[in-house]
């Protein structure tokens, strides 16, 4: 079935260098790939998002990258900092009329800061 | 804007009780949903609107029940509650569906023994 997955749970980043969080699906279908944080103990929040006619999106420290040829997601954290302690899901959404506003998430990647 | 406002915070309940998740927003979307995220795991969708009066299942319905009687808020009831739905609960909210961010709610911490 569908699926969105990470490939790695835990990803431990000194303060002040880039991360990098990856992820799969495996839907190719999808259309709209959407990045939350989500800090202990809060909801997720929105980082940034990308449509699938889009290879490349940059935000504020933050840029999203789609490999629709390998099925690719994966987002980019420069001069990651303390506050950027968090974890991270990606989800995507199918771009059929039943999955309208569905999106099926991943189970995250922890992020650690260290410094 | 408060945007996505959840109560209680946390609650335990015994086997059996039933209890109902409140849920309000105040951006006027008319999309919400409603997630449970167990530890360690992502979100799974358990029940949808996408207007008043209008909801449907998500991934994980069963043991759940909705209602969406105005824009702002959309409950979800627990009835039976059972040691399987100790959980977070989340509840989101959306201007549309399709390519649109969903806002959050703190979440809903609940435990049942």
């Amino acid at each position: 079935g569908e699926s969105v997955g990470l490939h790695l749970p835990t990803l431990s980043v000194q303060e002040g260098d880039n991360s990098i969080i990856n992820c799969a699906y495996s839907n190719s279908a999808s259309d709209y790939f959407i990045w939350y944080k989500q800090e202990s103990g809060k909801g997720p929040q929105f980082i940034i998002d990308i449509r699938s006619n889009m290879d490349k999106r940059q935000g504020q420290r933050v840029t999203v990258l789609l490999n629709k040829t390998v099925k690719h997601l994966s987002l980019q954290i420069a001069a990651t900092q303390p506050g950027d302690s968090a974890v991270y899901f990606c989800a995507e959404k199918g771009a059929t009329t039943d999955s309208w506003g569905k999106l099926q998430f991943g189970a995250g990647t922890q992020v650690v800061v260290t410094p | 804007n408060a945007g996505v406002t959840q109560t209680p915070k946390f609650r335990i309940l015994k086997i059996g009780q039933s209890m109902t998740l409140q849920c309000t927003q105040d951006m006027n979307h008319n999309y919400m949903y409603w997630y449970r995220q167990d530890p360690g795991m992502g979100l799974k969708l358990i029940y949808y609107s996408v207007g008043a009066g209008i909801t449907d299942k998500g991934e994980v319905p069963n043991g759940y029940n909705v209602s969406r009687s105005t824009t702002e808020d959309f409950p979800l009831r627990l009835e039976l509650a059972a040691p399987s739905q100790t959980s977070v609960y989340f509840c989101a909210s959306s201007y549309a569906g399709g390519a649109y961010e969903q806002y959050f709610g703190p979440g809903t911490r609940l435990t049942v023994t």
